[in-house]
């Protein structure tokens, strides 16, 4: 079983900031927080991860709260081509790379 | 470009026959996997590979077979004792265990 929880669907404008939460309250010590999104008939795209501190790259920013269980991926500036599902899992590097995909949330961006 | 070849896009079988599926990387990626997704659902962990010769099963391997004779190659055969193969099924690589994944567009097999 996934060990994340997001929402089913969101909506954003375009052009406004897209903030995608997500929880992960028995999130362990060595795990990270990883996000990947998927465009329809695609095969997911790697976005970002994250331990504990805020990570930024040029797709989007990853806010993770101080304790640990929760965490927001904030696309900036979205655009359609950003319509997708989006991923939030976590995961340790001693689980040899296997990542537990859940459902996601559909972001749907409307002009 | 470097990247995640599957072939082909779409692949259709009758019941009870065998069918393998390709995925090839030019990444120099040491480690490779198969995910196997269904209508409205995540992805589900099938094999996985972290070096040549070398694999292990992840969460649904019943059914399914994998070799990685060689470090760009990793072909998939879903087998005619996996009972509801029809799904899309994709392949990822990444340069080891810790990194990011890197995914093919996938196949989308049809069995009927």
């Amino acid at each position: 079983d996934a060990k994340t929880t997001q929402p089913t669907s969101m909506d954003c404008a375009e052009g406004r900031a897209a903030n995608l939460p997500c929880n992960h309250s028995t999130i362990s010590g060595n795990e990270y927080v990883y996000w990947y999104r998927q465009i329809h008939s695609q095969g997911p795209q790697y976005i970002i991860h994250g331990l504990k501190n805020n990570e930024t790259n040029e797709m989007a920013s990853l806010i993770i709260t101080e304790d640990r269980k929760s965490s927001t991926l904030i696309l900036p500036h979205a655009t359609l081509r950003d319509t997708a599902v989006y991923y939030c899992i976590v995961s340790s590097y001693n689980q040899g790379g296997k990542l537990i995909f859940g459902q996601g949330t559909e972001l749907s961006v409307k002009p | 470009d470097g990247g995640i070849t599957q072939s082909p896009k779409y692949l259709f079988r009758k019941e009870g026959q065998n069918v393998t599926l390709s995925c090839e990387q030019n990444l120099n990626h040491d480690a490779m996997y198969w995910y196997r997704q269904d209508p409205g659902q995540g992805l589900r962990l099938i094999y996985y590979s972290q070096i040549v010769n070398d694999f292990q099963k992840g969460d649904i391997a019943e059914g399914y077979s994998v070799s990685r004779e060689k470090k760009e190659s990793f072909p998939l055969t879903v087998t005619s004792a996996q009972k509801n193969p029809t799904a899309f099924y994709l392949c990822a690589s990444s340069i080891d265990h810790r990194s990011p994944l890197h995914f093919g567009n996938g196949t989308r097999l049809t069995v009927t």
